[in-house]
C-alpha cells in the first residue's frame, strides 16, 4: 500500500516562472493538504482541497493555487516565483470520516534562482 | 491566537539516555501529531493523539488534554534517533495544522 507520492523530488527554477508540484494521497484517503517549510523552519499550511475544492486556506498570495482531481490526486501550482519562494513542499493527504490522521509525502524541495 | 510550543528547541544526549520532548499549546484541539524529520528528508508521522498515551518500540507518546500538553519519550536512545522532531496540532473547529518550531535532537554514540 503506497503512501503519499509527491513529484518532482527536486526542482530547480527562474524567478518568474511557473511551476507545477505533483501529489498522489495515500489510497482511502480523499483530503490533500499542502505545506511551506522553509529552511529551518516549521512547515506552514498552504490550503487543503476536499471534493475537488478548496476548502480551508492559509495565508498566502494568490499567486499559490491548487486543484483536486476526481482520483483525489492534486496539484499545487505557483505562478511568478519569487527567491522565497526557494522551499520544501509537502504533501499530507487523510480521510475526510474519523480522526483526521495524517500521512506525509517526502517533499518536493523547490529552488528558485 | 493558537500557538503551539516546544521544548527544549536543541538537545544533544547520549546514546542509551532516556529523552523527553514537550509541547504545550494554548486552546481545545482536535488531534495532535508527533513527527519526525531527518535533515533534508520528508516528514514522518510517528503518532496521532488525542487522548491517553501510545507507545511504538523505543518512543512513547502522552498527551494531558486538561493541561493542554503533550510528551514525546525515547527511551534508550540510539544515533539514528538523531533528528528534528515536530508537534502539529490540529485545533478544534479548523482542518488545519499547525506545527511547532521542532526540538532538533542529537544523540552522540
Amino acid at each position: 500500500d503506497a503512501g503519499v507520492t509527491q513529484s518532482p523530488t527536486h526542482l530547480i527554477k527562474t524567478r518568474g516562472q511557473q511551476v507545477t508540484l505533483r501529489c498522489s494521497p495515500k489510497s482511502g484517503h480523499d483530503t490533500v493538504s499542502w505545506y511551506q517549510q522553509a529552511l529551518g523552519q516549521g512547515p506552514q499550511f498552504i490550503f487543503q482541497y476536499y471534493e475537488e475544492e478548496e476548502r480551508q486556506r492559509g495565508n498566502f498570495p494568490d499567486r499559490f493555487s491548487g486543484h483536486q482531481f476526481p482520483n483525489y490526486s492534486s496539484e499545487l501550482n505557483v505562478n511568478a516565483l519569487l527567491l522565497g519562494d526557494s522551499a520544501l513542499y509537502l504533501c499530507a493527504s487523510s480521510r475526510s470520516t474519523g480522526n483526521y490522521g495524517y500521512t506525509f509525502g517526502s517533499g518536493t524541495r523547490l529552488t528558485v534562482v | 491566537k493558537n500557538e503551539v510550543e516546544q521544548s527544549p528547541q536543541n538537545l544533544t544526549a547520549q546514546e542509551g539516555e532516556f529523552i523527553t520532548i514537550n509541547c504545550s499549546y494554548s486552546v481545545g484541539i482536535s488531534a495532535l501529531h508527533w513527527l519526525q524529520q531527518h535533515p533534508g528528508g520528508g516528514i514522518v508521522s510517528l503518532f496521532m493523539l488525542s487522548s491517553g498515551k501510545k507507545k511504538h518500540g523505543r518512543l512513547i507518546a502522552t498527551i494531558n488534554i486538561q493541561e493542554k500538553h503533550s510528551s514525546l519519550h525515547i527511551t534508550a536512545s540510539h544515533p539514528r534517533d538523531s533528528a528534528v522532531y515536530i508537534c502539529a496540532v490540529r485545533f478544534s473547529g479548523t482542518y488545519k495544522y499547525i506545527f511547532g518550531t521542532g526540538t532538533r535532537l542529537k544523540v552522540l554514540a
